[in-house]
């Protein structure tokens, strides 16, 4: 069964900073990687899809990298605002399977 | 294009009573999921149906949840009798086709059992 970890579990990080949350699975058979952002008492937000064919992805201020062969995904922000905080998750959905396994997310705050 | 909509945003409920979220995903979706996300974790999946059929629901306690999408479309899970430990927040996602392509979520269903 695939497994996701996000770490670290929360980062507090000064306004203008750049940052790195990480993602890793253990079955590297994945089909894609989506990354969300979840706002307190809502629903999730798509940020970033990488297909399994691809290496990156960019959105704005948002990159998002995956490294298959080792079971890696970052997610780089760049100039981070107050308005980026929030809980950041990954999901990965595996090849031998139709489902997406999420990680228990990095809750990020962003200090004006 | 119109979102995936959930309803109700909220309930309170005793134990042991029953509840039914309802969702309308994108229009088009074939593929429908629901997840229970509890305070602190990431979304666990219930069940997945892929146009009327259910794909997956191993983890779906089935002693006490039910789910089902009526002609493709609109979906209702179902508690009945609910647990303390069922207070979460419920989440509909539908994405394109039938492999797992790019999820688009509600808003959720913040579910409170006393």
């Amino acid at each position: 069964k695939q497994e996701v970890t996000q770490i670290p579990a929360a980062l507090s990080v000064p306004e203008g900073e750049n940052l790195v949350l990480n993602c890793s699975f253990t079955d590297s058979a994945i089909y894609n990687l989506q990354w969300f952002r979840q706002d307190p008492g809502k629903g999730l937000t798509s940020l970033l899809l990488i297909q399994s064919s691809q290496r990156e992805q960019t959105s704005g201020r948002l990159n998002a990298s995956l490294d298959k062969s080792s079971g890696r995904s970052t997610l780089y922000i760049a100039a981070s605002q107050p308005g980026d905080s929030a809980t950041y998750l990954c999901a990965v959905s595996s090849v031998t399977g139709n489902q997406f396994y999420f990680g228990t997310g990095t809750s990020l705050t962003v200090i004006p | 294009e119109a979102g995936v909509a959930q309803s109700p945003r909220y309930k309170i409920i005793e134990k042991r009573q029953s509840v039914a979220f309802w969702c309308n995903p994108i229009s088009g979706h074939a593929t429908l999921y629901w997840y229970q996300q509890i305070l602190g974790q990431g979304p666990k999946l219930l069940i997945q149906f892929q146009n009327n059929g259910v794909v997956d629901d191993s983890q779906l306690p089935k002693d006490r949840f039910s789910a089902e999408r009526l002609k493709g479309v609109d979906s209702t899970l179902k508690i009945q009798p609910a647990k303390l430990e069922d207070s979460a927040v419920y989440l509909c996602a539908s994405s394109p086709g039938l492999a797992p392509r790019e999820q688009f979520f509600g808003p959720g269903t913040r579910l409170t059992v006393l």
